[in-house]
């Protein structure tokens, strides 16, 4: 079974930009869940969307946005870049129908932010 | 708000060593309690988890130790090995109907041959 797909790996864009990162969850997820990772502040929660609504929302501005295809496939959207989101951007997918379930994560966007 | 507090911040053992790694968190609504494992370059890739109901869990040289008064979760790497050099991540979830984890900020594990 392939595993979490991220696209694009590596991203470099200047402040005032917007950018769209792309998430492939496993075959038959549907939970796919964002976190954002910087060496100072770890690994924080973004949002989670399950069946194409968002489930939840983690403490970051309105230009952190996402959403979930009918696939399950997700996009989150980071518009007027600042150079402090440069970060790992890292998506998680799983079944989304039992608390506690295993989530597995994608290998990350590295988005840079000149 | 750090709700997952872990320590130490980096570890270096040798090799056969015992590696542990400590984790306090603060609100008593988490339920499960899981373990990632992240090397360069790759995403976490959870490692073992727990739930409050049992005090320790042991999965081959990894044992999660859980203290639910104390509200205190550790791993212990037992016969660390060099391919044990990773950063590893303490996390908390709780239920009400979303995945989301809240992370420790991390421990980076070396172990020396």
């Amino acid at each position: 079974k392939a595993g979490v797909t991220q696209t694009p790996r590596y991203l470099i864009k200047t402040r005032g930009q917007q950018v769209t990162l792309s998430c492939s969850p496993i075959s038959g997820h549907r939970s796919v869940s964002w976190y954002q990772q910087t060496p100072g502040q770890g690994l924080q929660f973004l949002f989670e969307y399950f069946s194409e609504t968002q489930r939840n929302k983690g403490n970051f501005p309105g230009r952190f946005s996402g959403r979930q295809f009918s696939n399950s496939r997700s996009e989150m959207n980071v518009s007027t870049l600042e150079l402090g989101d440069s970060a790992l951007y890292l998506c998680a997918s799983s079944l989304g129908t039992t608390h506690g379930e295993t989530q597995y994560f994608g290998p990350g966007t590295r988005l840079l932010v000149l | 708000q750090q709700q997952v507090k872990q320590s130490p911040q980096s570890l270096i053992v040798q090799k056969g060593g015992i590696s542990i790694i400590n984790c306090a968190y603060e609100n008593t609504a988490f339920d499960y309690f899981p373990w990632y494992q992240q090397f360069p370059g790759k995403g976490p890739a959870l490692l073992i988890a727990i739930r409050p109901d049992v005090s320790e869990k042991k999965e081959g040289r990894f044992t999660i130790s859980f203290n639910k008064s104390a509200k205190q979760f550790s791993l212990h790497i037992m016969d660390s090995q060099p391919g044990d050099s990773a950063t590893y991540f303490c996390a908390a979830t709780q239920q009400g109907g979303s995945e989301k984890l809240v992370f420790g900020k991390g421990t980076k594990l070396t172990v020396n041959p």
